[in-house]
């Protein structure tokens, strides 16, 4: 699976947008661009995934960029219950390949 | 619909005993995997069992194993436990076969002593 690469840490104003940017540069054709969130201590919560389209669920938008090297993924309004680790994982989507490579993720406080 | 559970919540456990930990999948889910999650190495892929067969295995000794019954529910193993090993266990589950979420539990914590 490709590497991904995330900025450390970020801060958002409660209420504006939050935008976590990705970087994938060797992804491949094949691979998807997934987000994952961890809340301290709890279990990691899927957020959205994509392969070369934009995204968009009730939780948050995917966009990623033409040439598939790098995503965002966009909370629009953030909320004081977003602060958590924000994981970008790219993975091969195929039959028996569940493997999820973890980086070390963005930590994102939302700021009332 | 039930979502996917660990059991014990917590565990103590001293060096050199063993311990054994459960994961029970969403319903209908027939992949499981496992997770280890420490402050210094992050969230490391153990092993993944689909159909009562182990179809990926990460970087671990053989200390750790798992298994999956008929019913897709799991358990891990781990051996000779070492100060080393304290970390919270994941398990999550997937339909598998596509590019579908997987759902992970709440995670057992582990403490070695």
């Amino acid at each position: 699976d490709a590497k991904t690469t995330q900025p450390p840490s970020m801060d958002c104003a409660e209420g504006r947008a939050a935008n976590l940017p990705c970087n994938h540069s060797t992804i491949s054709g094949n691979e998807y661009v997934y987000w994952y969130r961890q809340i301290h201590s709890q279990g990691p919560q899927y957020i959205i995934h994509g392969l070369k389209n934009n995204e968009t669920n009730e939780m948050a938008s995917l966009i990623i960029t033409e040439d598939r090297k790098s995503s965002t993924l966009i909370l629009p309004h953030a909320t004081l219950r977003d602060t958590a680790v924000y994981y970008c994982i790219v993975r091969v989507v195929d039959f028996g390949n569940e493997k999820l490579t973890f980086g070390t993720g963005t930590r994102l406080t939302i700021i009332p | 619909k039930a979502g996917v559970t660990q059991t014990p919540r917590y565990l103590i456990k001293t060096r050199g005993q063993q311990v054994t930990l459960s994961c029970s999948p969403i319903s209908g889910h027939r992949s499981v995997s496992w997770y280890q999650q420490t402050p210094g190495q992050g969230l490391q892929f153990l092993f993944e069992y689909f159909s009562e067969t182990q179809r990926n295995k990460g970087n671990f000794p053989g200390r750790f194993s798992g298994r999956q019954f008929s019913n897709s529910r799991s358990e891990m193993n781990v051996s000779t436990l070492e100060l080393g090993d304290s970390a919270l266990y994941l398990c999550a589950s997937s339909l598998t076969g596509g590019p579908g979420e997987q759902f992970f539990g709440p995670g057992t914590r582990l403490t070695v002593l």
